[in-house]
Protein backbone atom coordinates (compact mmCIF):
# COMPACT_ATOMS: atom_id res chain seq x y z
CA UNK A 1 0.00 0.00 0.00
CA UNK A 2 1.48 3.45 -0.88
CA UNK A 3 2.44 5.89 1.81
CA UNK A 4 3.52 9.36 1.05
CA UNK A 5 6.84 10.90 2.99
CA UNK A 6 7.32 14.65 2.61
CA UNK A 7 9.39 17.52 4.72
CA UNK A 8 7.62 18.41 7.19
CA UNK A 9 8.20 22.07 6.37
CA UNK A 10 10.61 24.49 4.37
CA UNK A 11 11.44 27.95 4.59
CA UNK A 12 12.10 29.97 1.29
CA UNK A 13 12.57 34.06 0.26
CA UNK A 14 10.47 35.58 -2.07
CA UNK A 15 11.09 35.00 -5.72
CA UNK A 16 12.84 31.89 -5.05
CA UNK A 17 12.26 28.58 -7.07
CA UNK A 18 11.30 26.02 -3.99
CA UNK A 19 10.93 22.14 -5.00
CA UNK A 20 9.52 19.80 -2.85
CA UNK A 21 10.10 16.35 -3.02
CA UNK A 22 7.59 13.20 -2.12
CA UNK A 23 8.03 9.75 -1.32
CA UNK A 24 5.86 7.01 -2.67
CA UNK A 25 7.23 4.03 -2.84
CA UNK A 26 4.38 1.56 -3.92
CA UNK A 27 2.21 3.47 -6.18
CA UNK A 28 0.40 1.41 -8.45
CA UNK A 29 1.98 1.38 -12.17
CA UNK A 30 -1.65 2.87 -13.29
CA UNK A 31 -1.67 5.46 -10.66
CA UNK A 32 -1.29 9.40 -11.08
CA UNK A 33 -0.34 11.72 -8.47
CA UNK A 34 -1.78 15.27 -7.87
CA UNK A 35 -0.67 18.08 -5.46
CA UNK A 36 -2.30 20.14 -3.67
CA UNK A 37 -1.87 23.40 -1.74
CA UNK A 38 -3.89 24.16 1.49
CA UNK A 39 -4.28 27.61 3.55
CA UNK A 40 -5.92 27.75 6.83
CA UNK A 41 -9.01 26.88 7.56
CA UNK A 42 -9.59 26.23 4.02
CA UNK A 43 -10.52 23.09 2.05
CA UNK A 44 -7.14 21.77 -0.03
CA UNK A 45 -7.14 23.09 -4.06
CA UNK A 46 -5.95 21.27 -6.95
CA UNK A 47 -2.32 22.35 -8.16
CA UNK A 48 -0.70 20.04 -10.87
CA UNK A 49 -0.80 16.35 -11.35
CA UNK A 50 0.86 14.07 -13.62
CA UNK A 51 1.98 10.23 -14.18
CA UNK A 52 5.68 10.28 -15.23
CA UNK A 53 8.36 12.71 -16.60
CA UNK A 54 7.41 16.38 -16.32
CA UNK A 55 4.53 18.27 -16.41
CA UNK A 56 3.79 22.02 -16.17
CA UNK A 57 1.01 24.47 -15.92
CA UNK A 58 1.09 27.71 -15.10
CA UNK A 59 1.67 28.15 -11.51
CA UNK A 60 3.75 25.30 -10.83
CA UNK A 61 5.87 22.00 -12.90
CA UNK A 62 5.86 18.48 -11.72
CA UNK A 63 9.11 16.43 -11.93
CA UNK A 64 8.68 12.10 -11.67
CA UNK A 65 11.59 9.97 -12.22
CA UNK A 66 11.66 6.78 -14.41
CA UNK A 67 11.04 4.50 -10.96
CA UNK A 68 8.03 6.81 -9.96
CA UNK A 69 8.94 6.31 -6.32
CA UNK A 70 9.00 9.98 -5.90
CA UNK A 71 7.84 13.08 -7.36
CA UNK A 72 9.38 17.15 -6.80
CA UNK A 73 6.87 19.67 -7.22
CA UNK A 74 8.64 22.85 -8.52
CA UNK A 75 7.33 26.25 -7.56
CA UNK A 76 9.58 29.21 -9.83
CA UNK A 77 9.42 32.60 -8.30
CA UNK A 78 7.19 32.13 -5.03
CA UNK A 79 5.70 35.08 -3.72
CA UNK A 80 4.58 35.50 0.63
CA UNK A 81 1.05 34.49 -0.92
CA UNK A 82 2.67 31.02 -1.74
CA UNK A 83 2.83 30.76 2.15
CA UNK A 84 0.49 27.30 2.52
CA UNK A 85 0.58 23.29 2.96
CA UNK A 86 1.68 21.14 0.37
CA UNK A 87 0.16 18.05 0.17
CA UNK A 88 0.99 15.11 -2.36
CA UNK A 89 -1.77 12.83 -3.11
CA UNK A 90 -1.72 8.78 -3.96
CA UNK A 91 -4.03 5.77 -3.37
CA UNK A 92 -3.25 3.98 -0.34
CA UNK A 93 -5.02 0.71 -1.46
CA UNK A 94 -4.85 -1.74 -4.24
CA UNK A 95 -8.27 -1.10 -5.71
CA UNK A 96 -6.80 2.89 -6.03
CA UNK A 97 -10.15 4.56 -4.82
CA UNK A 98 -8.64 5.93 -1.80
CA UNK A 99 -6.71 8.82 -1.57
CA UNK A 100 -3.51 9.49 1.65
CA UNK A 101 -2.79 12.92 1.58
CA UNK A 102 -0.19 12.18 4.09
CA UNK A 103 1.66 14.91 6.64
CA UNK A 104 2.31 17.85 3.98
CA UNK A 105 4.90 20.25 3.88
CA UNK A 106 4.89 23.13 5.56
CA UNK A 107 6.15 26.40 2.80
CA UNK A 108 7.26 29.83 4.94
CA UNK A 109 7.91 32.39 2.49
CA UNK A 110 9.38 35.13 4.01
CA UNK A 111 10.22 38.54 2.22
CA UNK B 1 -20.61 30.66 -7.12
CA UNK B 2 -20.51 26.85 -8.36
CA UNK B 3 -18.06 25.05 -6.46
CA UNK B 4 -18.55 22.52 -3.19
CA UNK B 5 -20.68 23.90 -0.97
CA UNK B 6 -20.90 22.72 3.25
CA UNK B 7 -22.77 23.45 6.05
CA UNK B 8 -22.59 24.65 8.76
CA UNK B 9 -19.07 25.87 8.72
CA UNK B 10 -19.01 25.55 12.14
CA UNK B 11 -20.77 23.47 15.03
CA UNK B 12 -20.39 23.28 18.80
CA UNK B 13 -21.61 20.80 20.26
CA UNK B 14 -21.60 18.48 23.94
CA UNK B 15 -20.64 15.41 24.03
CA UNK B 16 -22.95 12.85 23.87
CA UNK B 17 -24.80 15.34 21.07
CA UNK B 18 -25.68 14.29 17.29
CA UNK B 19 -24.66 15.93 14.61
CA UNK B 20 -25.16 16.46 10.72
CA UNK B 21 -23.20 17.91 8.53
CA UNK B 22 -24.09 18.81 4.53
CA UNK B 23 -22.33 18.62 1.58
CA UNK B 24 -23.50 20.13 -2.29
CA UNK B 25 -21.23 18.79 -4.48
CA UNK B 26 -20.42 20.70 -8.19
CA UNK B 27 -23.58 19.58 -9.98
CA UNK B 28 -22.52 16.92 -12.42
CA UNK B 29 -20.03 15.63 -10.59
CA UNK B 30 -20.92 11.67 -10.06
CA UNK B 31 -18.11 10.99 -7.21
CA UNK B 32 -18.52 12.59 -3.54
CA UNK B 33 -15.26 12.63 -0.69
CA UNK B 34 -15.74 12.85 2.97
CA UNK B 35 -12.56 13.61 4.87
CA UNK B 36 -11.78 13.98 8.50
CA UNK B 37 -8.85 16.52 9.03
CA UNK B 38 -7.32 17.15 12.44
CA UNK B 39 -5.06 20.52 13.46
CA UNK B 40 -1.28 19.69 12.03
CA UNK B 41 -2.38 16.66 9.85
CA UNK B 42 -3.24 16.16 6.31
CA UNK B 43 -7.00 15.05 5.29
CA UNK B 44 -7.69 11.58 6.08
CA UNK B 45 -10.05 9.95 3.97
CA UNK B 46 -13.48 8.97 5.51
CA UNK B 47 -15.71 7.42 2.75
CA UNK B 48 -16.86 8.17 -0.52
CA UNK B 49 -19.90 7.37 -3.50
CA UNK B 50 -20.01 7.22 -6.61
CA UNK B 51 -23.72 8.82 -7.05
CA UNK B 52 -25.78 7.29 -4.65
CA UNK B 53 -23.75 4.40 -3.82
CA UNK B 54 -21.27 4.50 -0.98
CA UNK B 55 -18.61 2.38 -2.34
CA UNK B 56 -15.28 2.49 -0.17
CA UNK B 57 -15.26 3.04 3.95
CA UNK B 58 -12.50 3.72 6.14
CA UNK B 59 -11.34 2.00 9.21
CA UNK B 60 -11.88 5.69 10.82
CA UNK B 61 -15.81 5.27 9.94
CA UNK B 62 -16.88 3.93 13.33
CA UNK B 63 -20.33 2.72 13.59
CA UNK B 64 -21.22 5.89 15.55
CA UNK B 65 -20.19 7.73 11.84
CA UNK B 66 -22.91 7.76 9.01
CA UNK B 67 -23.34 9.23 5.61
CA UNK B 68 -25.63 9.14 2.75
CA UNK B 69 -26.58 10.48 -0.70
CA UNK B 70 -30.02 10.39 -1.89
CA UNK B 71 -30.54 10.77 -5.69
CA UNK B 72 -26.72 11.41 -6.03
CA UNK B 73 -26.81 14.73 -5.51
CA UNK B 74 -26.09 16.09 -1.87
CA UNK B 75 -24.64 14.42 0.44
CA UNK B 76 -25.00 14.35 4.53
CA UNK B 77 -22.89 13.19 7.44
CA UNK B 78 -23.74 12.13 10.62
CA UNK B 79 -21.58 11.67 13.92
CA UNK B 80 -24.07 10.23 17.05
CA UNK B 81 -22.95 10.59 20.44
CA UNK B 82 -20.54 12.27 19.57
CA UNK B 83 -17.01 12.20 21.69
CA UNK B 84 -14.18 15.24 22.45
CA UNK B 85 -12.13 12.84 20.30
CA UNK B 86 -14.40 13.71 17.27
CA UNK B 87 -13.75 17.21 17.02
CA UNK B 88 -11.88 18.02 13.49
CA UNK B 89 -12.68 19.44 9.97
CA UNK B 90 -14.87 17.44 7.98
CA UNK B 91 -14.35 18.15 4.37
CA UNK B 92 -15.98 17.26 1.20
CA UNK B 93 -14.90 16.84 -2.26
CA UNK B 94 -16.59 16.00 -5.53
CA UNK B 95 -15.13 14.97 -8.76
CA UNK B 96 -16.01 14.05 -12.04
CA UNK B 97 -15.71 10.31 -11.73
CA UNK B 98 -15.13 9.14 -15.07
CA UNK B 99 -12.24 6.69 -14.48
CA UNK B 100 -11.72 3.55 -12.21
CA UNK B 101 -8.55 4.93 -10.84
CA UNK B 102 -9.34 7.74 -8.36
CA UNK B 103 -6.22 9.02 -8.82
CA UNK B 104 -6.47 10.48 -12.20
CA UNK B 105 -9.86 12.49 -10.91
CA UNK B 106 -9.07 16.09 -9.86
CA UNK B 107 -10.89 16.41 -6.35
CA UNK B 108 -12.53 20.28 -5.72
CA UNK B 109 -12.83 20.66 -2.03
CA UNK B 110 -15.16 22.63 -0.08
CA UNK B 111 -14.52 24.55 2.58
CA UNK B 112 -14.84 22.22 5.19
CA UNK B 113 -17.09 21.99 8.60
CA UNK B 114 -15.02 22.68 11.85
CA UNK B 115 -16.75 20.67 14.36
CA UNK B 116 -15.64 21.04 18.65
CA UNK B 117 -17.07 18.83 21.19
CA UNK B 118 -16.94 20.10 24.29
Amino acid sequence: LAKTTQPISMDSYEGQEVNITCSHNNIATNDYITWYQQFPSQGPRFIIQGYKTKVTNEVASLFIPADRKSSTLSLPRVSLSDTAVYYCLVPYNNAGNMLTFGGGTRLMVKP
Amino acid sequence: DTGVSQNPRHKITKRGQNVTFRCDPISEHNRLYWYRQTLGQGPEFLTYFQNEAQLEKSRLLSDRFSAERPKGSFSTLEIQRTEQGDSAMYLCASSLGTSGRHSTDTQYFGPGTRLTVL
